[in-house]
C-alpha cells in the first residue's frame, strides 16, 4: 500500500524540549510539505522540501526546523523557540513541484505542557 | 499572503438534504483543490479544477472553477451521515512556486 505515514499520533512534551515529528512518504513522491493546523482553522505551511537536500520556508517558519537526506523522509523538529507548539501536524507529499495535488498523511497532535 | 474566505463556515442539514458551500479570493489561483478531513485525520482530496469555468464531479460532489478564477464553488447531492467532516478549499498559484492556499474550511454536520 502506497502512502504517507507520520508517527507517532499523539505526542506530549514538557516545555522547553526540542522534538521530532516523523513523516514517510512510499509514493515516490519529490516534494514534500508540513502544515500546521489549530483548532478551527485552516492549514498553513511550516515548510517545503521540493527535492532531496533542499528545503525551504514557509508562512510559519520560525521555531521549527526539518531536513530531507532521504526522499522518503522529511522529518519535523519542533524546537523550544516555537512559542506555540501545541497543534495538529500535517504532512503531505506531491509528485514533484510542479503539481498542485498534495496528498496528507495522518497527522500527529502535538501537545506540550 | 493571499486569502481565502470559505462559507459558510458550518453547516447543519438533514440527510438526504443538497450542500452548497464556496471559497472566495480577492487573487486570481490556477487551481482549484477541495479536501474533506475528518475529525483526527489527514484531508483527503477530494476534487482538483485546473481551467475556469470547469465543472467536475466525483460520485455525490460537483466542484467547479469559477470564471473569475478567484472563486469555486463545492456541492454535495443527497448528503449521507458519512459526509461528515471539515471541508477545505485551497488555491493553486504558479507565481508562489506552486504553493496551496488553504480556506478555513466549512464544518458539515448531517442529521440522520
Amino acid at each position: 500500500d502506497g502512502g504517507i505515514t507520520q508517527s507517532p499520533k499523539y505526542l506530549f512534551r514538557k516545555e522547553g524540549q526540542n522534538v521530532t515529528l516523523s513523516c514517510e512518504q512510499n509514493l515516490n513522491h519529490d516534494a514534500m510539505y508540513w502544515y500546521r493546523q489549530d483548532p478551527g482553522q485552516g492549514l498553513r505551511l511550516i515548510y517545503y522540501s521540493q527535492i532531496v537536500n533542499d528545503f525551504q520556508k514557509g508562512d510559519i517558519a520560525e521555531g521549527y526546523s526539518v531536513s530531507r537526506e532521504k526522499k522518503e523522509s522529511f522529518p519535523l523538529t519542533v524546537t523550544s523557540a516555537q512559542k506555540n507548539p501545541t497543534a495538529f501536524y500535517l504532512c503531505a507529499s506531491s509528485i514533484d513541484s510542479n503539481s498542485y495535488e498534495q496528498y496528507f498523511g495522518p497527522g500527529t497532535r502535538l501537545t506540550v505542557t | 499572503g493571499q486569502q481565502l474566505n470559505q462559507s459558510p463556515q458550518s453547516m447543519f442539514i438533514q440527510e438526504g438534504e443538497d450542500v452548497s458551500m464556496n471559497c472566495t479570493s480577492s487573487s486570481i489561483f490556477n487551481t482549484w483543490l477541495w479536501y474533506k478531513q475528518d475529525p483526527g485525520e489527514g484531508p483527503v482530496l477530494l476534487i482538483a479544477l485546473y481551467k475556469a469555468g470547469e465543472l467536475t464531479s466525483n460520485g455525490r460532489l460537483t466542484a467547479q472553477f469559477g470564471i473569475t478564477r478567484k472563486d469555486s464553488f463545492l456541492n454535495i447531492s443527497a448528503s449521507i451521515p458519512s459526509d461528515v467532516g471539515i471541508y477545505f478549499c485551497a488555491g493553486g498559484d504558479n507565481n508562489a512556486g506552486n504553493m496551496l492556499t488553504f480556506g478555513g474550511g466549512t464544518r458539515l454536520m448531517v442529521k440522520p
